[in-house]
């Protein structure tokens, strides 16, 4: 069945380093990849998301590209600020499963000062 | 905020109990998911409703059940509560569940307390 694989965590860094959070996928068709951010005491929101192979989703400074040839959607930002300090987690919908997503683990990011 | 509303914010109760969680997804989304969310088992999804009908289940346990009402809010009921069922349960909605996902809000959970 359809499956998500992230990283583990946690991921500690200080404040402008580069951040990547490793997200593979396994799918059949073509899914839509997320990821969600979870801050500290809240739920979970969208941070990004790609539809189809070799879009880019951004937002907030993160980017992350659907790349179906490595089936990955790695997330990415320059410079972290200790405010991206949160879990984020990886997501795939495929229509053809079940219509319900697919979620990785959770990666939680601590950004240092 | 994101417009979902979950009640009560924190559930203290005791094993062998049963009790109701409650969720009112954003104005004009018909679907509602249920997730678990635990320190060993990650995000779990349980369930969603879409206009009133369940549409899809996950990692749901016999002794949880849950319905959507004519007013598109839904409840999750947890009976014959156990300690492992402490957790942080979400509610999310969206617009639909065709083909292409709309994003999925998340309500701001409900702590349960099985004590």
């Amino acid at each position: 069945g359809d499956s998500v694989t992230q990283m583990e965590g946690p991921v500690t860094l200080s404040e402008e380093a580069f951040l990547t959070i490793n997200c593979t996928y396994t799918a059949t068709g073509y899914p839509s990849l997320f990821w969600y951010v979870q801050y500290p005491g809240e739920g979970l929101q969208l941070l990004l998301k790609a539809t189809k192979a070799d879009d880019k989703g951004s937002n907030k400074g993160f980017e992350a590209t659907y790349r179906k040839e490595t089936t990955s959607f790695h997330l990415e930002k320059g410079s972290v600020q200790v405010s991206d300090s949160a879990v984020y987690f990886c997501a795939l919908y495929n229509a053809g499963n079940n219509r319900k997503l697919i979620w990785g683990l959770g990666t939680s990011l601590a950004v240092n000062p | 905020d994101s417009g979902v509303t979950q009640t009560p914010k924190h559930l203290i109760t005791a094993t062998g109990q049963r009790v109701t969680l409650r969720c009112s997804p954003r104005s004009g989304d018909l679907s509602v998911y249920w997730y678990q969310q635990s320190l060993d088992q990650g995000l779990q999804f349980l369930i969603q409703y879409y206009n009133g009908e369940e549409r899809a289940k996950g990692n749901i346990l016999e002794r949880f059940s849950a319905q959507q009402f004519p007013d598109l809010h839904s409840e999750l009921n947890l009976s014959s509560l156990e300690l492992g069922d402490s957790a942080l349960y979400f509610c999310a909605s969206s617009v639909n569940d065709g083909p292409t996902l709309h994003e999925q809000f998340f309500g701001p959970g409900t702590r349960l307390t099985v004590l």
